[in-house]
């Protein structure tokens, strides 16, 4: 295993396009986190799955955000009607359960987004 | 809730230098806390961290002690490299299992 992908790595978008990240973690991990990181910021929660169960979601997830986790592996983030204060770096991150607050995320290098 | 406010960057060394960066934070109860690790064109990476109060946490010549008099999380490394070059998060658990980060802090290393 070669650690979080996400795909694509970077997305230029017009606005008021939708657009769909995708993060596969690691394979044994049934924890998966979505963080955004603007400019000059360090990452901001957004929301977390459990398997595929949504267990948080943080007031930044405006209802334009739609997340998704079908089979508890792979995970998607949709973004509907694109704007320029989306433009931002998303990043992916996977744990395993069961270790709490001392459990180690392993980080995917991130989709650059940015709206036009 | 909890808070982690991070110094500045960039900071500005040359090799073999010393360096600090300084992190504290506000927080209920004792929680973890960690530092991360940002290298140019990858994804963040753990570096280190503290479980309780003076424990110090340690990995590739780098240490933080884990001070609650304090509420301080500082890193520190006695001899900096070129390839120490990136953004350094000191972070803190929000709820069970997700992380409240710092601004970050660059450090830029020269020969």
């Amino acid at each position: 295993d070669t650690g979080v992908s996400q795909n694509p790595r970077h997305k230029i978008t017009k606005r008021g396009q939708n657009v769909t990240f995708r993060c596969d973690p690691i394979s044994e991990h049934n924890r998966l986190y979505w963080y955004r990181q603007t400019l000059g910021q360090g990452p901001e929660f957004l929301t977390y799955f459990q398997n595929e169960a949504q267990l948080e979601k943080s007031r930044l997830l405006s209802d334009r955000f739609s997340a998704e986790r079908p089979k508890g592996s792979f995970s998607t983030l949709e973004i509907q009607r694109t704007e320029q204060g989306d433009s931002a770096m998303y990043l992916c991150a996977s744990s395993l359960n069961g270790g709490g607050p001392n459990t180690e995320a392993f980080f995917g290098q991130g989709t650059r987004l940015t709206v036009v | 809730g909890n808070s982690v406010t991070q110094m500045e960057g960039p900071v500005t060394l040359s090799e073999e230098a010393f360096l600090t960066i300084n992190c504290t934070y506000t927080a209920t109860g004792y929680p973890s806390l960690f530092w991360y690790v940002q290298y140019p064109g990858e994804g963040l990476q753990l570096l280190l961290k503290a479980t309780k109060a003076d424990d110090k946490g340690s990995n590739k010549g780098f240490e933080a002690t884990y001070r609650k008099e304090t509420t301080s999380f500082h890193l520190e490394k006695g001899s900096v490299q070129v390839s120490d070059s990136a953004v350094y998060f000191c972070a803190l658990p929000t709820g069970y299992s997700t992380l409240t980060f710092g601004k970050g802090t660059m450090l830029l290393v020269s020969p």
